[in-house]
This record gives structure tokens, C-alpha cells and sequence, in this order.
């Protein structure tokens, strides 16, 4: 069975740090880039970040950039995002996705889905 | 990187035809013929419904379909059952330094 487990999750200060991990299982984790997409409370998705199927390549929205850092471990099969600096407006539920098209490179359709982590940002 | 503009609801009978729209530019939807659309239940992932911006995944209902004219996607659902409500977002690949842009989600309600 496809699937993405997500784990990490918590109520943190603004200021403070969090990591976040994806297991995957039922597919080979090394042939495919990985993403985190976040939805805050009421609102559409947004795609956070991005890392190619070997590691070699890392890509960040605006809005978290310098702050938070996609990491992956081929051998252990897991994905990160190390989030610093967090502030109230990166309260949400983080999901890691994955790219449906493996390692021919990044088209932004995300086909599979775990179930998410909610990180709440608040003093 | 501003979000693609959907309408907010659209709503239909048992058994009808409706069509979401997903606005961009031509730096997003206009530029790349890589659009997506998502479904998404209350308190569930989201499910990739479109790729490519008419394109199946495996195991999805061909009561959905994709199209695209200029910086316009659509979806279409024909159709309409009851498991069909939810809300709905498109998404597409954009030249920015955000390489993905998500839509404003559609909340579909099947009267």
C-alpha cells in the first residue's frame, strides 16, 4: 500500500523551532522528488518546499525561505523540514506529498498524500 | 506569487454537468500546460483528481475532465453524485521563485 506517514507536529512559541518527518511506504522513496504543502485553518493549500528524488537540489516558497529547510535520508527513507523562526502565520497542517513524476524531474502534481501534521504557532 | 483565482462555490443537481474555473497568467496557467486539480473532503488529504491539465491519475472517475484556453483551466464534472461534494483546487507550475501556486478552491455543493 502507497502510503505517506507524517510526524512531528506540536504547539510551538513564535520564535522556536520544530522538525517535522514523512515516512514513506509501498514505493521506492529514492526515485521521487518529495514536497511539503501546508493548509492553514480555512484556506487552500500552499506548496512550502521541495527536494529532488537525490537530494542534489532544494526549492523553497518565498514565504518560508531562510527559515525552513527540506532534508531527505535515502538510506532510512525519510523526509524532513527543519522549520526556525516559526511566527503565527505558519500555523497549519503540513503535508508531504509526493511528485508524480519521479526523478524525470518537478511538474507540481502531487499524486500521493499523507495525512498531515498540524503545527499550531501561539504564545 | 498571488493565488489562481476560482470561484468561491458552484452547485448542481444530481445527475448534472458543472465546470470550475481556475484563472491565472501568463506566467502560471497560461505558461505551462502543467495544471492540476485536487479534491479535497472535510478533515481529508487532498486527492489529485487532474494532471497535466487534462490528464486522469489511475482509479479516478472519468466523470472528471480537464481543459485549458489561454491563462483558464477547468474542471468539469459530469455527472454529479453525491460523493462529488467537496472542495476543489487547481494548482499549476509557475516561473516564480514559488514554484507551485494553488487556486482559491471551489466549494462544490450537490443540491
Amino acid at each position: 500500500q502507497v502510503q505517506l506517514v507524517e510526524s512531528g507536529g506540536g504547539v510551538v512559541q513564535p520564535g522556536g523551532s520544530l522538525r517535522l518527518s514523512c515516512a514513506p511506504s509501498g514505493f521506492t522513496f529514492s526515485s521521487y522528488g518529495m514536497n511539503w504543502v501546508r493548509q492553514a485553518p480555512g484556506k487552500g493549500p500552499e506548496w512550502v518546499a521541495l527536494i529532488w528524488f537525490d537530494g542534489s537540489n532544494k526549492y523553497y516558497a518565498d514565504s518560508v525561505r531562510g527559515r525552513f529547510t527540506i532534508s531527505r535520508d535515502n538510506s532510512k527513507s525519510t523526509l524532513y523540514l527543519q522549520m526556525n523562526s516559526l511566527r503565527a502565520e505558519d500555523t497549519a497542517v503540513y503535508y508531504c506529498a509526493r511528485d508524480r513524476v519521479g526523478s524525470s524531474g518537478f511538474v507540481g502534481a502531487f499524486d500521493i498524500w499523507g495525512q498531515g501534521t498540524m503545527v499550531t504557532v501561539s504564545s | 506569487q498571488s493565488a489562481l483565482t476560482q470561484p468561491a462555490s458552484v452547485s448542481g443537481s444530481p445527475g448534472q454537468s458543472i465546470t470550475i474555473s481556475c484563472t491565472g497568467t501568463s506566467s502560471d496557467v497560461g505558461g505551462y500546460n502543467y495544471v492540476s486539480w485536487y479534491q479535497q473532503h472535510p478533515g481529508k488529504a487532498p486527492k489529485l483528481m487532474i494532471y497535466d491539465v487534462k490528464n486522469r491519475p489511475s482509479g479516478v472517475s472519468n466523470r472528471f475532465s480537464g481543459s485549458k484556453s489561454g491563462s483558464t483551466a477547468s474542471l468539469i464534472i459530469s455527472g454529479l453524485q453525491a460523493e462529488d461534494e467537496a472542495d476543489y483546487y487547481c494548482s499549476s507550475y509557475t516561473r516564480s521563485s514559488t514554484l507551485v501556486v494553488f487556486g482559491t478552491g471551489t466549494k462544490v455543493t450537490v443540491l
